[in-house]
């Protein structure tokens, strides 16, 4: 099966530009987990998509949002955009066990 | 919510010797306890885990241990080799009856593992 897949790999924006991210999870997986990898504040969990439901959310702003489509697939998007949501986000596929792959990664520059 | 404490953050041993790296987790209820590495510019990659109903797991020169009572656990690598060098990272989550995901994984802060040879 293919992997995990994120797109675009980088992207560099101003502050006050809003962002959108995509994530397409391994082949017959529902669940799709966002996550924000600072070097600061680590891995910290974003939210969660299941069946095109948020299940889960973490502790960020409302600025960060994201949906699931019926194939699965999901987008993030960033809103507004401040310097310090520059940081590597990964996304992460799950069938019905716990068990998560992590995508490659999208690296977003805030300038 | 969960919180997950991991020791220590740096680790240097020569090829050979073994290392351990340890967390800890607050939230009880957590019963499915990942550990991920991650190369410098890679995606992080699972590399064993270990469910509340098993005290230890075994995968070749990789070992985790886990202590409910304690509620920590631990990642052991035996005879470390260069290509162990890596951040790696322990994490939980709960995971529901049936084998329904909650999706949240709650991460430690991670470990640099360097491996001399």
């Amino acid at each position: 099966k293919a992997g995990v897949t994120q797109t675009p790999r980088y992207l560099i924006k101003t502050r006050g530009q809003q962002v959108t991210l995509s994530c397409s999870p391994i082949s017959g997986h529902r669940s799709v987990s966002w996550y924000q990898q600072t070097p600061g504040q680590g891995l910290q969990f974003l939210f969660e998509y299941f069946s095109e439901t948020q299940r889960n959310k973490g502790n960020f702003p409302g600025r960060f949002s994201g949906r699931q489509f019926s194939n699965s697939r999901s987008e993030m998007n960033v809103s507004t955009l401040e310097l310090g949501d520059s940081a590597l986000y990964l996304c992460a596929s799950s069938s019905l066990l716990a068990v998560q792959f992590f995508g490659p990664g999208t690296r977003l520059t805030v300038l | 919510g969960e919180n997950v404490e991991q020791h220590p953050s740096t680790l240097s041993v020569q090829e050979g010797d073994s290392a351990v790296i340890k967390c800890t987790y607050s939230d009880s209820a957590s019963n499915y306890f990942p550990w991920y590495k991650q190369e410098l510019g890679k995606r992080p990659q699972l590399i064993i885990d270990i469910r509340s109903n098993v005290g230890e797991k075994k995968d070749q020169r990789i070992a985790v241990t886990l202590n409910k009572t304690a509620k920590h656990f631990s990642l052991h690598i035996t005879e470390t080799q260069p290509e162990d060098s890596a951040v790696y990272f322990c994490a939980a989550s709960k995971e529901g009856a049936g084998g329904t995901s909650y999706g949240k994984l709650t991460f430690g802060q991670g470990t640099i593992l360097t491996v001399h040879p």
